[in-house]
């Protein structure tokens, strides 16, 4: 069965700390992972994208790791911001030639930033 | 980017009505969309897939006959959520795939029923 557990369901951190999240995966065929950002009240914002051959990438102060033997991902938040607060969702995409890549998503992280 | 918008953003309804969400792609053809349900403090959970042109696959446990949805053209599809319940009260967010097999997710609804 796909599944994407992620870690910590919630954290809550400083302004200006830095802060890592954690995203464990079991979906095959593995197509990509992106990490994206969600706002209360919003639709997900996609911040990064990785496909099986990428171990990192950043945006800006979000860095995120792949690790593609052990399936496992992480999101680096570097300096944090107050408007860093929101979920962030692991969303691992699943070939499927017939109809098209399918979604299996995280539970997310909710993190909070405080002054 | 690829932009999906969604009208309303909020609606308030009464318990026994029904409600129309409109899920748009602004600029680019979406040959297929996606609706997703995301109650508190969750994860969305994927309600169905809508194909143009012909009838929505619904997720197990989702009831096609409560929450239709219509794909009449490459930018637009909707999602009604009929004689609605106070615990169809929830937000629901849409997403549209490109030809690449990208998929945009749209700002959601939030519904609310009294």
């Amino acid at each position: 069965k796909n599944q994407v557990e992620q870690s910590p369901q919630s954290l809550i951190i400083l302004e200006g700390k830095n802060c890592t999240l954690q995203c464990n995966y079991t979906v095959s065929p593995f197509s990509n992972l992106r990490w994206y950002k969600q706002d209360t009240g919003r639709g997900p914002v996609s911040l990064t994208i990785m496909t099986f051959s990428e171990n990192t990438k950043s945006n800006g102060r979000y860095t995120a790791t792949l690790d593609a033997d052990t399936k496992q991902s992480s999101l680096h938040i570097t300096a944090s911001q107050l408007s860093d607060s929101a979920s962030y969702i692991c969303v691992v995409s699943v070939q499927n030639n017939n109809a098209g890549n399918m979604l299996t998503f995280g539970g997310g992280t909710r993190l909070m930033v405080k002054p | 980017g690829a932009v999906v918008s969604q009208h309303p953003s909020w609606v308030i309804c009464k318990s026994g009505t029904s409600v129309k969400i409109e899920c748009r792609s602004l600029d680019f053809q979406a040959t297929t969309m996606f609706w997703y349900r995301q109650f508190p403090k969750q994860s969305l959970m994927l309600m169905a897939t809508s194909n143009e042109g012909s009838k929505a696959t619904y997720e197990q446990g989702v009831e096609k006959d409560k929450f239709l949805i219509n794909h009449a053209s490459l930018t637009l599809s909707t999602l009604t959520v009929t004689s609605a319940h106070p615990e169809d009260s929830s937000f629901y967010i849409c997403s549209a795939r490109d030809l690449t097999s990208e998929q945009y997710f749209g700002p959601g609804t939030r519904l609310t029923v009294t």
